[in-house]
């Protein structure tokens, strides 16, 4: 399977616990997005990279949260100290270096903390 | 900023007919990409169709085909001979080409439901 993947799928919490989602984009893709995506919205752009540089941060990445990508291949997003308000689908996305602009998504991983 | 308008929460057609979801944009660039991306239950966003600013024809992908007003700022999807498979979330997106951010920005999304 050569498409973005994403771990884990689910995962459920208690509220002050840290988790972290890891993202694997398409092999060949230099960039990585990571969106955030609660019900009846659409997604929400926390993050972006370019190869292993962290080009830019949504306001709504507040000091709680990080991302990385080392090497500029996977990545991952922390969440320290989680809230309930933090419950929500996180989704990765890659991008090749063409001029089309298309986003190619994971499945996403779904938050919920109680 | 660029924000991405869908009104429409939610739309249903009959299976074989035609639906048209809409979507408005706001920029003062003059080149951009606008986007509409599926979203079935469970499944991952993919690509649906792609228009370029600067192209005055109409994105065409099969059953799909968009309407692109650029004065009016409207980018609306057509969807023809409408199957079950197409019932998902719909997502507008818009992507600037050319100078400030090249970060997609999505609208809120409109729930196709397809009945048989």
């Amino acid at each position: 399977d050569t498409g973005v993947s994403q771990d884990p799928r689910h995962k459920i919490t208690k509220r002050g616990q840290n988790v972290t989602f890891r993202c694997d984009p398409i092999s060949e893709h230099n960039r990585l997005y990571w969106y955030r995506q609660t019900l009846g919205q659409g997604p929400e752009f926390l993050t972006y990279f370019q190869n292993e540089a962290q080009l830019e941060k949504s306001r709504l990445l507040s000091d709680r949260f990080s991302a990385e990508r080392p090497k500029g291949s996977f990545s991952t997003l922390e969440i320290q100290r989680t809230e309930q308000g933090d419950s929500a689908m996180y989704l990765c996305a890659s991008r090749g270096q063409g001029y089309t602009g298309e986003l190619f998504f994971g499945e996403g991983s779904r938050l919920t903390v109680l | 900023a660029q924000t991405v308008t869908q009104s429409q929460p939610e739309m249903s057609v009959q299976e074989a007919e035609t639906v048209t979801l809409s979507c408005t944009y706001d920029t003062s660039e003059s080149d951009y990409y606008l986007f509409w991306y599926k979203q079935p239950p469970s499944r991952q966003m993919i690509l649906v169709i792609r228009q370029e600013a600067y192209k005055q024809q109409n994105a065409t992908e099969n059953r799909f085909s968009v309407n692109f007003q650029k004065a009016a700022k409207s980018f609306s999807l057509k969807i023809s001979d409408s199957q079950l498979g197409d019932a998902a979330m719909y997502f507008c997106a818009y992507r600037s080409k050319s100078g400030g951010s090249y970060i997609p920005t999505f609208g809120r999304g409109t729930s196709l439901i397809v009945h048989p």
